[in-house]
C-alpha cells in the first residue's frame, strides 16, 4: 500500500503557483520522498524527489517539512501543459524495495 | 535521444488467450520494471530485472503471469488464459541503476473481451 496521503483533486489559475501537499506520517529515515506526474494518456513523469533538504530542478521545487512528515510540491508557474494527476511517492534507497508503489495521487486542473 | 517503447499500444484479446507485451527500455538501462494500472488508479508495480534476472515478482498477481529478459534488453510479458480483469495498461520503465529515476514507457493498453 502507498505510504503518503494525498488530496484527490485541487485547481490552480494559469501562471499561478501550484502547491501540491503530500501527507507522509510513517516515512522512515532511509526513504526518499519522490514526485511523478502523468500526462493524460502517457507514462508517468519524473519531477524531483528528496530526503530531507529542500530541493529545486528546471521543473519544480520540493519543500520537505522539517519533521518529513509531510512535502509540498510547488510549480512555480503553472501552465496548461501541467494539468496532470501527480504522485508522491516515499521509496526506500540504500538497498530497499526498488520498486515505486504509487496512490491515487492529485488531479491537478490548471486553469486559464 | 530514444525513451522507452512498448508495443503493441494497444492489444484486444477473448477471454483465455495468451498475450504478449513487449518493452524496449532505453539503451544502456540494466533496470527494467513492468507495473499495471486501471482505470483511475496509480500504477500497481509487477515485476522488476537488474539485467537478466528478476530481482523481484512479488507484484505478479498470480502464476499466469510471467516476465522475460534473456539478453538484458528488450522485455516480454506474457499473460497466460487471460481474464476480463486483466484489462488494464501495462508500463514499463527503465532506469540507468536500481536507484535512479525510472523512465517510463506509453504502456499497452490490454482489453479481454
Amino acid at each position: 500500500d502507498a505510504k503518503t496521503t494525498q488530496p484527490p483533486s485541487m485547481d490552480c489559475a494559469e501562471g499561478r503557483a501550484a502547491n501540491l501537499p503530500c501527507n507522509h506520517s510513517t516515512i522512515s529515515g532511509n526513504e526518499y520522498v519522490y514526485w511523478y506526474r502523468q500526462i493524460h494518456s502517457q507514462g508517468p513523469q519524473y519531477i524531483i524527489h528528496g530526503l530531507k533538504n529542500n530541493e529545486t530542478n528546471e521543473m519544480a521545487s520540493l519543500i520537505i517539512t522539517e519533521d518529513r512528515k509531510s512535502s509540498t510540491l510547488i510549480l512555480p508557474h503553472a501552465t496548461l501543459r501541467d494539468t496532470a494527476v501527480y504522485y508522491c511517492i516515499v521509496r526506500v534507497m540504500e538497498g530497499g524495495s526498488e520498486k515505486l508503489v504509487f496512490g491515487k495521487g492529485t488531479k491537478l486542473t490548471v486553469n486559464p | 535521444g530514444a525513451g522507452v517503447s512498448q508495443t503493441p499500444s494497444n492489444k484486444v484479446t477473448e477471454k483465455g488467450k495468451y498475450v504478449e507485451l513487449r518493452c524496449d527500455p532505453i539503451s544502456g538501462h540494466t533496470a527494467l520494471y513492468w507495473y499495471r494500472q486501471s482505470l483511475g488508479q496509480g500504477p500497481e508495480f509487477l515485476i522488476y530485472f537488474q539485467g537478466t534476472g528478476a530481482a523481484d515478482d512479488s507484484g505478479l498477481p498470480n502464476d499466469r503471469f510471467f516476465a522475460v529478459r534473456p539478453e538484458g534488453s528488450v522485455s516480454t510479458l506474457k499473460i497466460q488464459r487471460t481474464e476480463r480483469g486483466d484489462s488494464a495498461v501495462y508500463l514499463c520503465a527503465s532506469s540507468p541503476g536500481r536507484e535512479d529515476e525510472q523512465f517510463f514507457g506509453p504502456g499497452t493498453r490490454l482489453t479481454v473481451l
